[in-house]
């Protein structure tokens, strides 16, 4: 099984500023990379998949990067509704495994 | 408008089993590989199992292997999970998902609760 090791656990942003989330794969899982946001009470909404593709609809201040074994989820200018649980899942291989969860919260 | 309903949890005690059922609708539903993921209450997702879209490819969590039984009707748009000598650690919101490679389309979830 892949575990998939996300940090930090929480991260406290201000409005307006950059956040920059990492996850990282037990082993290579090439670019099959996802993120995920979560906001309390809500099913996860797909973001990035492919490592670095934006889902339909996802605002561009979203981007993914990596490949292999490290990724990063940079949120360029932070929105108010940015603020919640995102998880990183690799879909290489089953089973498919998620992150921990990183937690974004307000400054 | 793609959708997934999920129905049939609920409260039962250990060892008991339930089956849970998902209707999709607004995709082509034999396209898709589909997969059940749960969340523990205050914690992260896990994913329970998946199925391709002829069903000719299975698989499950070590976590529930032997217990649990994924299966498809086509037909019908639906997708089940027959949860078979369920712990208390099986307590969690089960959410139904659609496969693009990542999982694009959530479900609301229903919610099981093992208990005695």
């Amino acid at each position: 099984e892949i575990v998939m090791t996300q940090s930090p656990a929480t991260l406290s942003v201000s409005p307006g500023e950059r956040a920059t989330l990492s996850c990282r794969a037990s082993q290579s899982v090439s670019s099959n990379l996802a993120w995920y946001q979560q906001k309390p009470g809500q099913p996860p909404r797909l973001l990035i998949h492919g490592a670095s593709t934006r889902a339909t609809g996802i605002p561009a201040r979203f981007s993914g990067s990596g490949s292999g074994t490290e990724f990063t989820l940079t949120i360029s200018s932070l929105q108010s509704e940015d603020f919640a649980v995102y998880y990183c899942q690799q879909y290489n291989n089953w089973p498919y495994t998620f992150g921990q969860g990183t937690k974004l919260e307000i400054k | 408008e793609v959708q997934l309903v999920e129905s049939g949890g609920g409260l039962v005690q250990p060892g008991r089993s339930l089956r849970l059922s998902c209707a999709a609708s607004g995709f082509t539903f034999e396209d898709y590989a589909m997969h059940w993921v749960r969340q523990a209450p205050g914690k992260g997702l896990e994913w329970v199992s998946g199925i391709s879209g002829n069903s000719g490819t299975i698989g499950y969590a070590d976590s529930v292997k032997g217990r649990f039984t994924i299966s498809r009707d086509n037909a019908k748009n639906s997708l089940y999970l027959q949860m078979n000598s369920l712990r208390v650690e099986d307590t969690a919101l089960y959410y139904c998902v659609k496969d693009i490679d990542a999982f694009d389309i959530w479900g609301q979830g229903t919610m099981v609760t093992v208990s005695s």
